[in-house]
Formats: C-alpha cells, structure tokens, sequence
C-alpha cells in the first residue's frame, strides 16, 4: 500500500501564478516530518522545506510554504509567484525518526511553469 | 561544501555480472540511503545504514546488498545483476533531527 500519494502526475501554470501541489500520507507515529524536494530535470534533487508534525504553523521557506492538514493527515505545498524555472518534478517524502529516519517518497508530480 | 558524490555517474553492465555502486559524503552524517527511482514509483529505499559497519534493509532489498566500510562511504553491490535492475540509483545522507537529507547525482545503470 502506498503509504505517501501525491495524486496529481502533472500540473501547469502560468508565469505568476500561485501553484499548489498535493500530498497525503499514512503513519501512526506521533512525531514525523514531511518533506519537499524537487527534482530538476538533471536529476538533481533540491530540498525545498519540511514540516515537523510537532509543529502547527505552517512552514514557510522564500517562496514556498504548506499547508499543513494534521488530522486529515495532509500536506500541500503552495509556490508563490510561480516562474519557469520552478519547472520539473515534486516530491514529498515522510520521515520517522522510530524507522531510521528513511524517507519514503511519493511518486511525485511533474510540474510546468509557461513563461 | 559538503555533498554526496556517487560513482560511476553512468555504468553498463551485462547480464550476471556484478556491479558496484559507491557513494561518499562529507556531511559527517550518520544516515545513509540507497534508493532506485523508476517511473512511475518514485524513489523507493533499497538499503540504509546508521554508521559505520551497519547495514538496514529497506523496502526492496532483494538482489542487492550494501556495504557501510566507513562514516563516508556506502556501497551497493548488485552481485548478479539483470535487466530489472536497470534504473537510476540514489544515494542520500541525513542526521534525522532537524537536518535535511543530501542527496548525490544519481548513477544510471544499464543491465543488457
């Protein structure tokens, strides 16, 4: 079973615009992390932001931020003032500190910015 | 700067042959990960370690083992390598805490 969905494979926007990219989990421990990480089309992957369970405000990095849903066990991640080069592939992983800390991804959702 | 480094950064490989995939970091992490991404699953975790001289198996261990010799370095070792291995490889380093994972550049290999 799945245990992190992101159910959008794609996504579009325009130049400036506010994209917002999906993400839900599974887990019954208490303290946990989600991750984003996006995946330039190198490979490369480029840590964007986390958000600790423990913590109810959501996290904000430059131009990114989430949306954290704890109880619906969610997590969206919202890029302001979208721009082409944000182009490429989304990613969010979980991670419990109980299981080694190892990130279990989801299967990511390919995101492009039209200039 | 601190990163990971994987090598080779592309590897062929024939059928039954064994293959050896390393990974170095200078984060002075104790974590590190081995992943194989393909399309449509996403990065899925092979093998991990905790330190030096351990070794974790993740969720698809099968048909390939791991070696941690030290802090730095994490190999995976495909001993008899086929086809369904052929993938992009990744190898990551964290802390757990409040640190974020590193990851290196990938290693495609190619089983024919």
């Amino acid at each position: 079973a799945q245990r992190v969905t992101q159910v959008q494979p794609t996504g579009s926007s325009q130049w400036g615009e506010e994209v917002t990219l999906d993400c839900s989990y599974e887990t019954s421990e208490y303290f946990y992390r989600i991750f984003w990480y996006r995946q330039l089309f190198s490979g490369e992957m480029v840590f964007l932001i986390y958000q600790p369970s423990f913590d109810t405000q959501n996290q904000r990095s430059g131009r990114y931020s989430v949306v954290f849903q704890k109880s619906f066990k969610s997590i969206s991640l919202v890029i302001s003032a979208s721009q082409p080069e944000d182009s490429g592939t989304y990613f969010c992983a979980l991670s419990e500190p109980r299981l080694g800390y190892k990130l279990t991804f989801g299967t990511g959702t390919s995101l492009l910015v039209d200039p | 700067e601190a990163a990971v480094t994987q090598s080779p950064r592309n590897k062929v490989a024939v059928t039954g042959g064994k293959v050896t995939l390393s990974c170095n970091q200078t984060n002075n992490h104790n974590n590190m990960y081995w992943y194989r991404q393909d399309t449509g699953h996403g990065l899925r975790l092979i093998h991990y370690s905790y330190g030096a001289g351990s070794t974790e198996k993740g969720d698809i261990p099968d048909g390939y083992k791991a070696s941690r010799p030290s802090q730095e370095n994490f190999s995976l070792i495909l001993e008899l390598a086929t086809p369904s291995q052929t993938s992009v490889y990744f190898c990551a380093s964290g802390q757990g805490g409040n640190s974020d994972y590193t990851f290196g550049s990938g290693t495609r290999l190619l089983v024919i």
